[in-house]
């Protein structure tokens, strides 16, 4: 069966801060997906990656394939990147299975 | 251009009534899916759809639930004899094609069965 899990579920962080969210997942995987829902708004892919590592600005997301394992990083974290982390992975069908999500609060 | 785009918006219906949650897709996309957010439960895979093939109905909760995509490209959620516990905001999205393709969702429609 694919699980992913994500920790932390709730993590509380002051502007400038480096920031981590993890991602486990328990089985091989074609692509793993990082996305980023406002509150009360819409669902924003951030990342597709299957290797290594990929750069969006603040943004910058790692894999492991062999330890099953993804991170998310912020750089210099803002209030507005207070959002819910949503971690999903495509296994060997196409759909996608969530992570229960990171809930990120950045404050002044 | 244009990204997704869902209708209604909101839907408020009564238990027992049918409902249809309408999908557009990015022009060009051949793969569709559905998913479901109810609150306290996170997100759930429902269908997919992928060019001609026949959709991957395992996400469906039961069968009352059922999902057409009409000349690849627009898809309908159907929803029968509605209950309580089908409150929840139901998402599409499309991308380019299977797989390794990045997914782009729609805002959603939230059902509230009353």
């Amino acid at each position: 069966k694919n699980e992913v899990e994500q920790s932390p579920q709730n993590l509380t962080a002051q502007e400038g801060e480096f920031i981590t969210i993890n991602c486990s997942y328990s089985v091989g995987i074609s692509a793993l997906h990082w996305l980023q829902q406002h509150p009360g708004g819409g669902i924003v892919s951030l990342f597709m990656l299957s290797s290594g590592k990929k750069k969006h600005g603040r943004l910058i997301a790692t894999i492991n394939i062999q330890e099953k394992h993804s991170s998310l990083h912020i750089t210099a974290s803002h209030p507005r990147d207070s959002a819910v982390y949503i971690c999903a992975n495509t296994g060997t069908a196409s759909k996608l299975t969530f992570g229960t999500g990171t809930r990120l609060q950045v404050t002044l | 251009g244009a990204g997704v785009s869902q209708s209604p918006s909101n839907k408020v219906t009564e238990k027992g009534k049918d409902v249809e949650l309408r999908c557009d897709p990015i022009s060009g996309h051949t793969a569709l899916y559905w998913y479901r957010q109810s609150l306290g439960q996170g997100l759930e895979f429902l269908i997919y759809f992928q060019g001609n093939s026949a959709p991957d109905k395992s996400g469906l909760p039961s069968d009352r639930f059922s999902a057409e995509r009409t000349g690849g490209s627009v898809s309908t959620l159907t929803i029968q004899r509605t209950q309580q516990e089908d409150s929840a905001v139901y998402l599409c999205a499309s991308s380019l094609t299977s797989d390794r393709y990045e997914q782009y969702f729609g805002p959603g429609t939230r059902l509230t069965v009353t």
